[in-house]
């Protein structure tokens, strides 16, 4: 069974500019969560969505946002980039996202903000 | 405030030994722990988890031991090998009123140097 993918792998932008990433969960999985990975903060939650449903939301500005489609696929954005939002960005997967249900991670989309 | 915490920043073993690694909570919802591998600039890898109701959970070489009165997970590797070596996270997530849906509360992680 494949594991979860996530495109682009890595990515470039300067300030000001906005971005999407992708994520595809593994087959079967409809949940779908984000996180953000700093030197600084570590390994932070972003969002959780479930069949197109976002359910949770971690501590970040609005700038942040994300969608899911029925596929159970899933988008994160970012607009109006900052130098402080460079970081590794990482979607994991579950079947439905209860607190017992093991969530698998994508590889990540390195994003450099210039 | 960071409810899961990993106190020792680096651990090194020498191949063959044990690797204990070890991680606190204060958050009392929290009923299921996890550990993950991870290398650079990729995403973390699942290891094994516990639920709170077990004190013991056992894979291959892998063991994680959970002491709820005292909020406190380990993580030991029998026998330790150099391929080991990676930055270790344990996380944990808890059920309150469906707000934890999805969310993995990490630690800052442990760097395991596994020598040969």
């Amino acid at each position: 069974k494949a594991g979860v993918t996530q495109t682009p792998r890595y990515l470039i932008k300067t300030r000001g500019q906005q971005v999407t990433l992708s994520c595809s969960p593994i087959s079967g999985h409809r949940s779908v969560s984000w996180y953000q990975q700093t030197p600084g903060q570590g390994l932070q939650f972003l969002f959780e969505y479930f069949s197109e449903t976002q359910r949770n939301k971690g501590n970040f500005p609005g700038r942040f946002s994300g969608r899911q489609f029925s596929n159970s696929r899933s988008e994160m954005n970012v607009s109006t980039l900052e130098l402080g939002d460079s970081a590794l960005y990482l979607c994991a997967s579950s079947f439905v996202g209860p607190s017992t249900d093991t969530q698998y991670f994508g590889p990540g989309t390195r994003l450099t903000v210039l | 405030d960071q409810q899961v915490k990993q106190n020792s920043p680096s651990l090194s073993v020498q191949e063959g030994r044990i690797s204990i690694l070890n991680c606190d909570y204060t958050n009392s919802m929290f009923d299921y722990f996890l550990w993950y591998k991870k290398y650079p600039a990729e995403g973390p890898t699942f290891l094994i988890s516990i639920s709170s109701i077990k004190d013991k959970n056992e894979d291959g070489r892998f063991t994680v031991f959970l002491n709820k009165s005292a909020k406190h997970l380990s993580l030991h590797i029998v026998p330790s090998q150099p391929g080991d070596s990676a930055v270790y996270f344990c996380a944990a997530s808890g059920y309150a009123g469906g707000t934890s849906y999805g969310k993995l509360t990490f630690g800052q992680g442990t760097i395991l140097t596994v020598h040969p």
